[in-house]
Order: structure tokens, then C-alpha cells, then sequence
């Protein structure tokens, strides 16, 4: 397809286990997003990847968080010792370029984790 | 900091009725304004943005939205709801300076009644 794809679709772990989840954004945008959407509230922004690189890490909410696009291409999310309050939507996002202002962002269904 | 405010939690119209979502956020300057649309098995989709310009908005699927910088507001309007309109619907900004990075409001679910 086009689109942002986001595997896996569902995601139910326990207390304390490794997550990985995966983002294939579309072909030929450079700019990778990742979001968290909680129950009830709109996404909000974890990490922007320019490349390879990491261009804005400011919303990884602490050190158990960790994403990686080794290729510029694909991106997996990365969440250790997973807590119940992980539990979200996580969101995948890409685009053209980064910060040009024409650029329009288009998202990933998501993966829904839940953690218990 | 910037912040975004949908009022609204949940809207009811009839199908064929005119539709209004607020929409009111705040920074310091002029931000990128931005509404997605969000349904069951569809992701968020890009309704419409504002970067500079003219201040009405036209965007997919007969939508419009209007900023008004001294209410700081950028309200989304359709003038007929379709039932296919369902969904939820979230207010965005950003800064000029890091486009990127969406402030999201908490989203209006929006309802169609036949």
C-alpha cells in the first residue's frame, strides 16, 4: 500500500516485558514520526527522525523509551520494562521533508499496546 | 507554552445540518493550524491546514475553517453533515520554527443522527 504502515496492529504484554514496534513510512519521505495517543486525548509527539537521525527526541517520556531508523527508512519503537501506564496508541508518522512548511504529515493506523 | 482547546467533547447532528467544531489555542505568535480527522480503522487524516494568508480554509471532503487571530480561534465548519462525517475530529498547532512537533487538542467526537 501508500500508506504509513504499523505493525503490530495489537500489542498485549506484561509487566515488565520488551516491545518492539515497527513503522514502514512512505516510500521516499525522509521525516519519520512517532506519537503516543492515550484514551480520551489526542496524540502527542514522542520523536522526529530526519534519516537516519534523530532531529527531536524532547517528548520520549524517560530512558525505557528508545527509537531507532537504522536505514533512514524503517523505524521500530523500542519500550523496556513496560508499565501499565504505557498502555496507548502508539502512532507512526512520515513526510516529505521536516519542517518545510508545506509539508503535510500523514499517519499510521497505530499500534494499540496494552500492558498488564 | 503552546496548548490547544477543544471545548467540545461530543457533538450530535442531524445528517444534512450545518456543523461548527471549536477550536482555540495558545501561543505567543502566529502557529501552523491544522484539523485531522480520525476513524475507526483510517489513522488520522489531514483535513486542512493554515500556514499564512488568507484566513478561510478550504480543505477534503467540503470542509472549511476560519483563523481568527484576536480570538485566537480556527473553528472547522461544514454547511451539510453527511453520516460518513462520524468521527472524531482533533484541533492542532504547531510553531513555525519545528513544524513537526503537533499539539493536539483533546478531539471532539462528532455523531450524525439519520
Amino acid at each position: 500500500g501508500a500508506g504509513v504502515s504499523q505493525t503490530p496492529s495489537n500489542k498485549v504484554t506484561e509487566k515488565g516485558k520488551y516491545v518492539e514496534l515497527r513503522c514502514d513510512p512512505i516510500s521516499g519521505h525522509t521525516a519519520l514520526y512517532w506519537y503516543r495517543q492515550s484514551l480520551g486525548q489526542g496524540p502527542e509527539f514522542l520523536i522526529y527522525f530526519q534519516g537516519t537521525g534523530a532531529a527531536d527526541d524532547s517528548g520520549l517520556p524517560n530512558d525505557r523509551f528508545f527509537a531507532v531508523r537504522p536505514e533512514g527508512s524503517v523505524s521500530t519503537l523500542k519500550i523496556q520494562r513496560t508499565e501499565r501506564g504505557d498502555s496507548a496508541v502508539y502512532l507512526c508518522a512520515s513526510s516529505l521533508r521536516g519542517t518545510s512548511s508545506g509539508n503535510t504529515i500523514y499517519f499510521g493506523e497505530g499500534s494499540w499496546l496494552t500492558v498488564v | 507554552a503552546q496548548s490547544v482547546t477543544q471545548p467540545d467533547i461530543h457533538i450530535t447532528v442531524s445528517e444534512g445540518a450545518s456543523l461548527e467544531l471549536r477550536c482555540n489555542y495558545s501561543y505567543g505568535a502566529t502557529p501552523y493550524l491544522f484539523w485531522y480527522v480520525q476513524s475507526p480503522g483510517q489513522g488520522l487524516q489531514l483535513l486542512l491546514k493554515y500556514f499564512s494568508g488568507d484566513t478561510l480554509v478550504q480543505g477534503i471532503k467540503g470542509f472549511e475553517a476560519e483563523f481568527k487571530r484576536s480570538q485566537s480561534s480556527f473553528n472547522l465548519r461544514k454547511p451539510s453533515v453527511h453520516w460518513s462525517d462520524a468521527a472524531e475530529y482533533f484541533c492542532a498547532v504547531s510553531r513555525m520554527d519545528s513544524s513537526y512537533k503537533l499539539i493536539f487538542g483533546s478531539g471532539t467526537r462528532l455523531l450524525v443522527r439519520p
